[in-house]
């Protein structure tokens, strides 16, 4: 157990609609980053955070957004979802910004 | 950018004995750190080890070892006394240390097996 937690563990959903994924990282990480692993693309960066502020974007849509709460937990929303959202979404926390990343054990998305 | 590259998508190892999994990667940077994780059939992502570019000796953790090369940019993973339970798909990654951002630049994994 990495102690960073995420929910849902499992989303269905149609195309167009939106959904919201959480994650709580490790007790005293300031940053959060979120990813998605998908067949096609592998593991790649969306977002992070540090102390509520975003630090950086990586290939992230329009589509998608997030925030970081004053209590530190995240939440990535993505709206009007196609097919090809379907991926697993890990949320990852680090102490610093820098070293070991620690992952939570992911959102399995599925757009039908 | 950055990139890492893991040529072995598919490795095999008998039960105890030593497997070694191969990473190179490309930086301009100085300062970074390098990861292997493993993710086994539950898809949780687990670290397994870490090296700081800054450290000349190789990280080692119980099993896990690294080989880092920095001038060759070579960052390989040896699993010695190789267990079922190691059966999984390994990544290797890199993390910049300070700088903009600290994102995880992922190689495209090698999936192990492990032979009784």
């Amino acid at each position: 157990d990495s102690g960073v937690t995420q929910t849902p563990k499992h989303l269905i959903t149609a195309t167009g609609q939106r959904v919201t994924l959480r994650c709580s990282p490790r007790s005293g990480d300031l940053s959060v980053y979120w990813y998605q692993q998908s067949l096609d693309q592998g593991l790649q960066f969306l977002i992070q955070y540090y102390n509520g502020e975003e630090r950086a974007k990586g290939n992230i849509l329009e589509r998608f957004s997030a925030q970081q709460f004053p209590d530190l937990h995240s939440e990535l929303n993505l709206s009007s979802l196609e097919l090809g959202d379907s991926a697993l979404y890990f949320c990852a926390s680090s102490v610093v910004e820098g070293g070991e990343q620690y992952f939570g054990p992911g959102t399995r998305l599925t757009v039908t | 950018a950055q990139t890492v590259t893991q040529s072995q998508p598919e490795m095999s190892v008998q039960e105890a004995e030593t497997v070694t999994l191969s990473c190179t990667y490309d930086t301009s940077e100085s300062d970074y750190y390098l990861f292997w994780y493993k993710q086994p059939p539950s898809r949780q992502m687990i670290l397994v080890i870490r090296q700081e570019a800054y450290k000349q000796q190789n990280a080692t953790e119980n099993r896990f070892s690294v080989n880092f090369q920095k001038a060759a940019k070579s960052f390989s993973l040896k699993i010695s006394d190789s267990q079922l339970g190691d059966a999984a798909m390994y990544f290797c990654a890199y993390g910049n240390l300070g700088g903009a951002t600290n994102k995880l630049i992922f190689g495209t994994g090698t999936l192990l097996a492990v032979q009784p």
